[in-house]
């Protein structure tokens, strides 16, 4: 089935610097969200992205929906140390009924 | 905060027993989801309910059973579970069916021995 290639798998990066992630779908998706997981908690929404080209920021999270319905990227400005967790992409294709298709992560470490 | 909980948090059991996972939604939503979140892999989607109805089943084993008693509550009962089914299992509300925010609860985290 369908996958989506989300990368990096894992980033360490030092407090302060900016972080870029992207997710990257075969097939055409009509929506993209952004999630972030704490160990032993459920994912929380970040960003949801709708349109293609729409660029949409949550404090210092900037995330973009890609031109080609294809790709999407989440940027973190000035890192700090609670931003440490896993970050999932997901999205739902194009005709599909609303399910999503998960990344596989990109757990990020910032050092203080 | 969270619109969706979920009980217990954290569940040992044994093959042979029977246990259920309880989740509710305080958002009003009509569509609720089960997830299985593994170690190294993406979350596999197992089962949605709308509107209190199963509407999909994802090649799910019959020792996994889902019940819907009304829009906010939803249940997934475990019988002779394997150990390979110890995982982190979500639970996810949207608005509706066709609406791709999902919000998810904190996850009961499950270990079969």
């Amino acid at each position: 089935g369908q996958q989506l290639n989300q990368s990096p798998q894992s980033m360490f990066i030092q407090e302060g610097e900016d972080v870029s992630m992207n997710c990257t779908s075969s097939s055409i998706f009509n929506t993209w969200l952004w999630y972030k997981q704490d160990p032993g908690e459920g994912p929380v929404l970040l960003i949801a992205l709708y349109k293609a080209g729409e660029l949409t920021s949550n404090g210092r999270l900037t995330a973009q929906f890609g031109i080609t319905r294809k790709d999407s990227f989440l940027n973190i400005s000035a890192s700090i140390p609670s931003d440490v967790g896993i970050y999932f992409c997901a999205g739902s294709e194009r005709g599909s009924q609303g399910n999503l298709i998960f990344g596989k992560g990109t757990k990020l470490s910032v050092k203080p | 905060e969270t619109g969706v909980t979920q009980t217990p948090r954290h569940l040992v059991m044994g093959m042979t027993n029977k246990k259920s996972l309880k989740c509710e939604q305080h958002l009003g939503h009509n569509a609720m989801y089960w997830y299985k979140q593994s170690a190294k892999k993406p979350l596999e989607l197992m089962f949605v309910y709308s509107l209190e109805e199963r509407v999909e089943n994802n090649s799910v084993p019959s020792r996994f059973s889902p019940e819907c008693p009304n829009s906010s509550h939803l249940f997934l009962h475990l019988h002779t579970l394997q150990p390979e089914d110890s995982a982190l299992y979500l639970c996810a509300s949207s608005q509706e069916r066709r609406s791709e925010t999902q919000y998810f609860g904190p996850g009961t985290r499950l270990l079969v021995l």
